[in-house]
């Protein structure tokens, strides 16, 4: 059974950074693109941000890039997002997904950026 | 950036109804479409998969359609179980782009 458990989100101030974990198993992880979905509290789905297996191509939303990295470690079976000069609007809870076609879900972590 | 236009933004539906929803995308994006469904307080689920094929474990009645920008989701018979939000997704081209969400609620 897959199984995609984030951790790191939390209470951060405007400007300031946070690194977020998907830990996965019951699949083969070194063989899957990954991804990286929010929702703001109340609002609809934006796509974030996805890896390819091997970690070398990434792709990110308009909204993000520049400030969010994308990656992963194959021989930990982990999925990371390094979000830098965090915004309000940043605000969400994060869910990481099994492949570009987001097959499987986590249950998400939350991230509140505020003063 | 692809838009996705979903419709209609809410329904009310008795049990038994049969309910679609359409996404309409601002560019031609082959089948390259998914569905999900998110219950309140829980994670999306994905119940459609490259326009038309049912992820394992969904029940029949759920069933999408379509090609090229329009896309449509069916609900045969609504169930209590299926009240919930519904998003389409385009995977064709990045940044990928969800649907609004079509919300269906109980009349």
């Amino acid at each position: 059974e897959v199984q995609l458990l984030e951790s790191g989100g939390g209470l951060v101030q405007p400007g300031g950074s946070l690194r977020l974990s998907c830990a996965a198993s019951g699949f083969k992880f070194s063989t899957y693109v990954m991804s990286w979905v929010r929702q703001a509290p109340g609002k609809g789905l934006e796509w974030v941000s996805v890896i390819n297996d091997s970690g070398g191509r990434t792709n990110y939303a308009d909204s993000v890039k520049g400030r969010f990295t994308i990656s992963r470690d194959n021989s930990k079976n982990t999925l990371f997002l390094q979000m830098n000069s965090l915004r309000a609007e940043d605000s969400a809870v994060y869910y990481c997904n099994q492949g570009g076609w987001l097959a499987s879900w986590g249950q998400g972590t939350l991230v509140t950026v505020s003063s | 950036d692809i838009q996705m236009t979903q419709s209609p933004s809410s329904l009310s539906a008795s049990v038994g109804d049969r309910v679609t929803i359409t996404c309409r995308a601002s560019q031609a994006i082959r089948n390259d479409l998914g569905w999900f469904q998110q219950k309140p307080g829980e994670a999306p689920k994905r119940l459609i998969y490259s326009a038309s094929s049912l992820q394992s474990g969904v029940p029949s009645r759920f069933s999408g359609s379509g090609s090229g920008t329009e896309f449509t989701l069916t609900i045969s018979s609504l169930q209590p179980e299926d009240f919930a939000t519904y998003y389409c997704l385009q995977h064709n081209t990045y940044p990928y782009t969800f649907g609004q969400g079509t919300k269906v609620e109980i009349k």
